[in-house]
Formats: structure tokens, sequence, C-alpha cells
């Protein structure tokens, strides 16, 4: 069955210190990749798409990579703030629609 | 300001009422889309709409209706033969032409009383 999973479902880490958000999926081809943050009670708001035929897209503090092999995407914030800590999902599109992770909530304690 | 309204924020149903969730976009996006979020799940399509007067169904459809009568409008209702309602609606909209990220509402949280 086709699945997508995100590590798990918290991450807490050091002020400073990067963040690494994995994406794993099963069963889809996508073409393109995309993660979004989405703060308590509000909707996503996105951040990056990646297509397959990128390895790797920076902005800013953020940097994601795509394994089209191994299936995989990570997601990483350098320099981790307080400000930082949400609720990040990824999204893959196999064919029209995108397809969501069920998230990954990251804490950056100060 | 361009950007996409949902309201209301919060509603309450009681069993065997319909209601429905106003969505509002002035972004000039041709696609726009319903889904649904629960606790621990990822964000689950209910319907789309890539053109006017057009729309499909997505994964769980069962239980809600839309329309798609204005470019800026995707108002979706929630019948009462949607058995488990209660969750938080986010409806979302994109430009046609490319994978582009999603612009999303700020939600709408429905419980049933």
């Amino acid at each position: 069955s086709q699945k997508i999973e995100q590590n798990s479902e918290a991450l807490n880490i050091q002020e400073g210190k990067t963040a690494t958000l994995t994406c794993n999926y099963t069963n889809y081809s996508p073409a393109y990749l995309q993660w979004y943050r989405q703060d308590p009670g509000r909707g996503p708001v996105f951040l990056l798409l990646i297509r397959e035929n990128e390895k790797e897209k920076r902005k800013e503090r953020l940097k994601v990579t795509f394994d089209t092999t191994l299936k995989q995407s990570l997601f990483h914030i350098t320099a981790s703030q307080p400000a930082d800590s949400a609720t990040y999902l990824c999204a893959l599109a196999p064919g029209q629609n995108f397809v969501f992770g069920p998230g990954t909530r990251l804490s950056v304690l100060p | 300001d361009g950007g996409i309204t949902q309201s209301p924020k919060y509603l309450f149903r009681k069993e065997g009422q319909n209601v429905t969730l106003s969505c509002e976009q002035n972004l000039n996006h041709d696609a726009m889309y319903w889904y649904r979020q629960d606790p621990g799940q990822g964000l689950r399509l209910i319907y789309y709409s890539q053109i006017v007067n057009d729309f499909q169904k997505g994964d769980i459809a069962e239980g809600y209706s839309v329309s798609r009568e204005k470019k800026e409008s995707f108002p979706l209702t929630v019948t009462s033969a949607q058995k488990n309602p209660t969750a938080f609606y986010l409806c979302a909209s994109t430009s046609k032409q490319g994978h582009y990220g999603y612009t999303f509402g700020s939600g709408t949280r429905l419980t049933v009383v």
C-alpha cells in the first residue's frame, strides 16, 4: 500500500543546532515534493518545493534533499531558533494532487 | 493582501444537521481544495476543483458536497451522512500551471455537539 512516513511524532533539539526531519514514502513515484510549516490552529505554510531531478534545494537556513532511489527527503534547519518550533509536513505529488504526510512536531529549546 | 479566507473559525453542528464551511480566495488561482485534518494523521483530500463549474472527489468525499460557481469561492457542505465530522477543515488553492506551493486558509474547526 502507499504510505508517507515522517520520523517520530516529535523532535526536540537545542537552539543553535541543526534540525533534520525525514520524510519516507512507499509505493509512490513523485515528480515533486514539498515541505510546509504548520503552527497550532493554523493552516500550513509552504516552504520549499523540490523536483525529482533536483538533489538539493536551499532557502536561507533551510535545505531539502530528495533521493528518489532511497525514496526519502530530508529537511534541515540550520542554526535553529525557538521560533522554528512548529509541525513540519512533507507532501508529494505522484500525480495531479499532493498527498501529505502526518508531520513531525519540532521543538527548539532555548 | 491576497489570500484565502475561511469562515467561520469555529463551528458546532448538531446531530443530523448540514453545515456549510466558506472558502474565498482573491489570488486568482484556478485550483481549489478541501482537506480534513485529524490528530496524528496527514491532511486527507475531500474534494478539489481545477476550474469553475467542475470538481472531483478526493479520497474521503462521502458525506460531503461542494460547489464551484465562481472562481473565488469553493464552499464545503458537511451533510448529516458524514458520521464522524469533528475535525479541522482546511481550504487551499494553487495556480494550475506547475506544481507550486498551496496557499492554505486558517481553517475551520468543526465539532459535533
